[in-house]
């Protein structure tokens, strides 16, 4: 019963280069968007999240692109850095249901020096 | 970890027997969540909270059953743990809905 599809499931960037990681969510109308951080043996951190009423959504070097009429929306994070190495997890919340989140099932990123 | 704690960290059991993972917030935060976190799944949502005693069913809720006697505390109850419930299990917050504060999470292996 997966709404939210996350792709690649894992990705391999040189330090410097652009990760871009992919959500599309079917049918079910959802009202926001958040992006979660997991490091290995941690919780999973909030780390951008946003609304279906703008198309963009920048912080420093990790950016939110929605596109409604598609379904879809992605992470970009420029600049790549070996910190930022971590599993990435997209997820929506159904609109009239604010209380719960549909994850996506995460993309392992590597970058490397 | 925004003030939720979840004991224990670790646990290994075996089939057949009940087990009690805990979560402990001190953000006085509304909801309250438990995930379970396996390769290929993602994170699903197993059980939560909208207040004292007030909760409801996930998408796997299957052998697992939850209570909320205080605001800050949020049980997860494996009656009969089976070897299909060997997982990670994540404890989550929520203010209003929307933004979820997680916990670092119990890992519970099943023989």
């Amino acid at each position: 019963q997966q709404q939210v599809k996350q792709s690649p499931q894992s990705l391999i960037v040189q330090k410097g280069g652009i990760s871009i990681i992919n959500c599309a969510y079917e049918n079910t109308a959802f009202d926001y968007f958040p992006w979660y951080q997991q490091f290995p043996g941690k919780g999973p951190a909030l780390l951008i999240a946003i609304r279906p009423d703008v198309s963009e959504k920048k912080e420093g070097r990790f950016t939110i692109s929605f596109n409604k009429s598609a379904k879809q929306f992605s992470l970009h994070i420029m600049d790549s850095q070996p910190g930022d190495s971590a599993t990435y997890f997209c997820a929506a919340s159904p609109s009239g249901n604010t209380d719960k989140l549909i994850f996506g099932t995460g993309t392992r990123l590597q970058v490397f020096p | 970890d925004a003030g939720i704690t979840q004991s224990p960290r670790h646990k290994v059991t075996e089939t057949g027997t009940p087990v009690t993972l805990r979560c402990h917030q001190t953000e006085n935060h509304r909801y309250m969540y438990w995930y379970r976190q396996d390769p290929g799944h993602g994170l699903r949502l197993i059980h939560y909270s909208y207040g004292v005693k007030d909760t409801d069913k996930g998408e796997v809720s299957d052998g697992y059953s939850v209570s909320r006697s205080k605001t800050e505390d949020f049980l997860l109850t494996l009656e009969s743990a089976t070897s299909s419930q060997t997982s990670v299990y994540f404890c989550a917050i929520s203010l209003q809905g929307h933004e979820q504060f997680f916990g670092p999470g119990t890992r519970l292996t099943v023989l």
